[in-house]
């Protein structure tokens, strides 16, 4: 099946530093690409769609200005935590459609752990 | 954007019983998945089951559907151990909208 990569797997910084985390198609392209967030024993929320060659589409009450979205290719998107403060710590999972192969299925990354000190 | 609800929200039972978890939902959809995740981990794909489907086998795994209802239950059979993890529910509206994912059922099964 598809696998979608993400990098890094964890990642430790202090308050007021940026953070990017990227997200990779391995072996389909990827149109769009979602970024989801999760907080501890709750449930994924997303936050955003990335569409490659445009701007990101944004959930409500998610600044675009903190997480800026580049979907620069078919098979990469980044997240980048803008300015992140401890109460952005979360673990942030992207995932992909492969619509070469009809697109029913969401293939997921493994996550990206975020703690802001 | 979150829509679907899960119920139980935790779940705790002896190995070798079986586990059902519900799941409902707001609006229409295309398809309706499953998944797993154990502490903090990635998700695992459990299951797809289309709207015009009301019911799938996967091993010990069986889904059932009614849309008229807008609810989907997921049964495990024989849980063991290893099943012990977070089960979600994630609707599908489209094929091109992202998955939205219920809250989900934290299973715990005792050896």
């Amino acid at each position: 099946g598809a696998v979608v990569s993400q990098h890094p797997s964890w990642v430790i910084c202090k308050s007021g530093t940026s953070v990017k985390i990227e997200c990779r198609s391995l072996d389909f392209q990827a149109t769009t690409m979602f970024w989801y967030r999760q907080f501890p024993k709750q449930s994924l929320m997303l936050m955003a769609t990335s569409n490659e060659g445009s701007k990101a589409t944004y959930e409500q009450g998610v600044e675009k200005d903190k997480f800026l979205i580049n979907h620069a290719s078919l098979t990469l998107s980044t997240l980048t935590v803008t300015s992140a403060h401890p109460e952005d710590s979360s673990f942030y999972i992207c995932s992909a459609r492969d619509q070469d192969r009809g697109g029913e299925t969401q293939y997921f990354g493994p996550g990206t752990r975020l703690l802001v000190l | 954007s979150q829509q679907g609800e899960e119920d139980p929200q935790a779940l705790s039972i002896q190995e070798g019983e079986n586990a059902t978890m519900n799941c409902s939902y707001k609006t229409s959809i295309n398809n309706l998945q499953w998944y797993r995740q154990n502490s903090g981990r990635g998700l695992v794909h459990l299951i797809l089951i289309r709207s015009n489907e009301r019911e799938k086998h996967s091993g010990r795994l069986r889904v059932t559907l009614d849309t008229s209802k807008k609810s989907s239950s997921l049964l495990i059979t024989a849980s063991r151990a290893a099943d012990t993890a977070s089960y979600f529910c994630a609707t599908d509206a489209s094929g091109n909208t992202p998955l939205v994912f219920g809250k989900g059922t934290r299973l715990s099964v005792i050896a």
